[in-house]
This record gives C-alpha cells, sequence and structure tokens, in this order.
C-alpha cells in the first residue's frame, strides 16, 4: 500500500527551537508539495519540487522556513528559529507526470509554545 | 487571494439523502478540478477529478458537475452514509503549473 510518509506526527516545543519535518514521497513520484493547514487560512501551499529541484517556495516565509530535497526518497522542512504562530499541522504530498492528483500524507501536527 | 471558494463551511444532511457541496473559482486559467476528502487526524485523501472539457464525471455515489461559464462545481454524494462525514476540499489548478489551491472545506456531517 503506498503512501506518503511524515515525521514526527506530533511535534510540541519552545518558541525559538529548530523544527524538522520528514516526508517521505510514494516511490517513483516526482513532485513533492508542501501545505500548512490552520484553522484561519485552510490549505496554503509553503513550497514544491519537481525532480528534487525547488520550482516555488513563494508561500515559505523565508527568514525561518527551508524546504530541501537531499534525495528522490526524503523532503524536509526546517523552521528555525519557531514562533507560536507556526502552530499549525504541515502536510507532504506527492505525485507523478504532470501531478494532478496528489497524495497526502498524514501530516505533522505543530505546537510551538 | 482566495482564487478557490466554498462559502458554505458546514453541512448537515440525513443518511440516504443527497449531499450537495458548492464551489467557487475566480482564476479562469484553471482547468482540472479535484475534490478531497478529509478524516481527523489524517491527510487529506483524493476522492474525485474532472477535467475543463468535461461538465460531469461520476464515480459509484459521487459526481461532480463543472460549470465553466459560471466558474462553479459541485459535489454531489448519493445517498450520503454516515462515512461520508467528514471534511471536503475543492481544488484546482492550472495544467501549466503543478500548483493545486484549495478551497477552506466544508463540513459534512450525515446525521442516522
Amino acid at each position: 500500500d503506498a503512501r506518503v510518509t511524515q515525521t514526527p506526527r506530533h511535534k510540541v516545543t519552545e518558541m525559538g527551537q529548530e523544527v524538522t519535518m520528514r516526508c517521505q514521497p510514494i516511490l517513483g513520484h516526482n513532485t513533492v508539495f508542501w501545505y500548512r493547514q490552520t484553522m484561519m487560512q485552510g490549505l496554503e501551499l509553503l513550497a514544491y519540487f519537481r525532480n528534487r529541484a525547488p520550482l516555488d517556495d513563494s508561500g515559505m516565509p523565508k527568514d525561518r522556513f527551508s524546504a530541501e530535497m537531499p534525495d528522490a526518497t526524503l523532503a524536509t522542512l526546517k523552521i528555525q528559529p519557531s514562533e507560536p504562530r507556526d502552530s499549525a499541522v504541515y502536510f507532504c504530498a506527492s505525485g507523478f507526470g504532470q501531478a494532478n492528483i496528489q497524495y497526502f500524507g498524514a501530516g505533522t501536527r505543530l505546537s510551538v509554545l | 487571494d482566495q482564487q478557490v471558494k466554498q462559502n458554505s463551511p458546514s453541512l448537515s444532511v440525513q443518511e440516504g439523502r443527497i449531499s450537495i457541496l458548492n464551489c467557487d473559482y475566480t482564476n479562469s486559467m484553471f482547468d482540472y478540478f479535484l475534490w478531497y476528502k478529509k478524516y481527523p487526524a489524517e491527510g487529506p485523501t483524493f476522492l474525485i477529478s474532472i477535467s475543463s472539457i468535461k461538465d460531469k464525471n461520476e464515480d459509484g455515489r459521487f459526481t461532480v458537475f463543472l460549470n465553466k461559464s459560471a466558474k462553479h462545481l459541485s459535489l454531489h454524494i448519493v445517498p450520503s452514509q454516515p462515512g461520508d462525514s467528514a471534511v471536503y476540499f475543492c481544488a484546482a489548478r492550472d495544467s501549466n503549473d503543478y500548483k493545486l489551491s484549495f478551497g477552506a472545506g466544508t463540513t459534512v456531517t450525515v446525521r442516522a
């Protein structure tokens, strides 16, 4: 059963700490997306990669967020330093080819105190 | 700037009846539309999609209708079942881009 795997599922941290979220896309998928879900904004796109190259990260606060794909099986989203307003659920999704359909992981619930 | 809008945050329907979820979009470049379903503590799962060259797509109990001139799509669930209780997101994309734009979601509750 192919699925997108995200770790950790839950993260509680203190303001100012670094947070790293990881995503393993479905094997063979070459497009990877990072989304954030908040009560106010719904699902907003933070960044996405195509064949490991970043295509668009305009949705991310550049000063504190960074996204990378060290290899085809791992995508990371890092926040440094974290702030309480970063508290949200972060989803990773992957797709293949034109990526018309994106397949989502279960998400990482982040709480920054 | 919300390009995809779901104006009804919630919908309550009796089991066995039809659920109709609505979605409006503003970007005329959108040519592919999707519905996702989300249960609590899970990621969104793909439900059904439609290309702009069609006006209807059906998959079992789920039918999506597209009205391009009105920039409007709807999802019909017939008959509604308790397991359909979830948040439903409408999404759209321009095939020249890989990004999906999502609506804010509609929470459906199916009453027994």
